[in-house]
């Protein structure tokens, strides 16, 4: 298995730019989750989908911050426009459901974000 | 809502010294996740802990669930260079249907 997928792996744009960051969750999975991570801030749960379905997006910082899955392989999480506060790693991360008690979460390799 | 506290944020020690992170939970947790993050990386999970009390070991690596189901602690006995990144838990409460909720993580730093 490729595990979880992410492209990005690094961005760089300018304040007010629009940017896209994608995730392809573990087949199988049907929790998908979106991170960010800074010094500041430390590991920050934005949202979590199942079977595609947005659950909770408390999480997300503002109406800038925008995600969707529309299929179980693919997921976005758009920000528009971009701040430089927004710089910072994205993780985005999947499970299966399997039975109550299993939590175990498989971490995409993150895209580095950098708004100037 | 649910809060999750890691002690100490920073940690350094002598290869071959003792180290340990402290987890706690504002609220009852079903269960307990501790997570590796090496630097420049991502989260690995390391282990699950469910019962009351529970202790589970991995070569040198000890891992605790407090009798009340609301603390952990991770030891790590001679620690290696290796053993550098930071240590994160993540708790999970009954109400919740899916997500966990993460502390803030123990950087741990190694001197050859």
């Amino acid at each position: 298995d490729a595990g979880v997928i992410q492209s990005p792996r690094h961005e760089v744009t300018e304040m007010g730019q629009e940017v896209t960051l994608r995730c392809k969750p573990i087949s199988g999975h049907d929790y998908l989750f979106w991170y960010r991570q800074t010094m500041m801030r430390g590991l920050e749960l934005l949202i979590y989908f199942n079977n595609n379905v947005p659950i909770d997006d408390s999480g997300m910082p503002e109406d800038r911050f925008s995600a969707k899955m529309p299929n179980a392989s693919f997921s976005t999480l758009k920000i528009q426009p971009s701040e430089p506060r927004d710089s910072a790693v994205y993780f985005c991360a999947s499970r299966p459901s399997r039975d109550y008690t299993y939590n175990e979460q498989f971490f995409g390799p993150g895209t580095r974000l950098t708004v100037l | 809502g649910q809060q999750v506290m890691q002690i100490p944020q920073y940690q350094h020690v002598q290869e071959g010294e003792d180290f340990t992170t402290y987890c706690n939970s504002s609220t009852t947790l079903s269960n307990i996740q501790w997570y590796k993050q090496r630097p420049g990386g991502h989260p690995v999970f390391l282990i699950q802990l469910v019962k009351s009390g529970e202790v589970k070991k991995q070569k040198r690596l000890t891992f605790q669930f407090g009798e009340a189901k609301k603390n952990s602690s991770l030891h790590i006995t001679a620690t290696q260079t290796t053993d550098v990144g930071t240590y994160f838990c993540a708790g999970r409460v009954t109400t919740n249907a899916g997500k966990s909720t993460f502390g803030d993580g123990t950087t741990l730093t190694v001197k050859p």
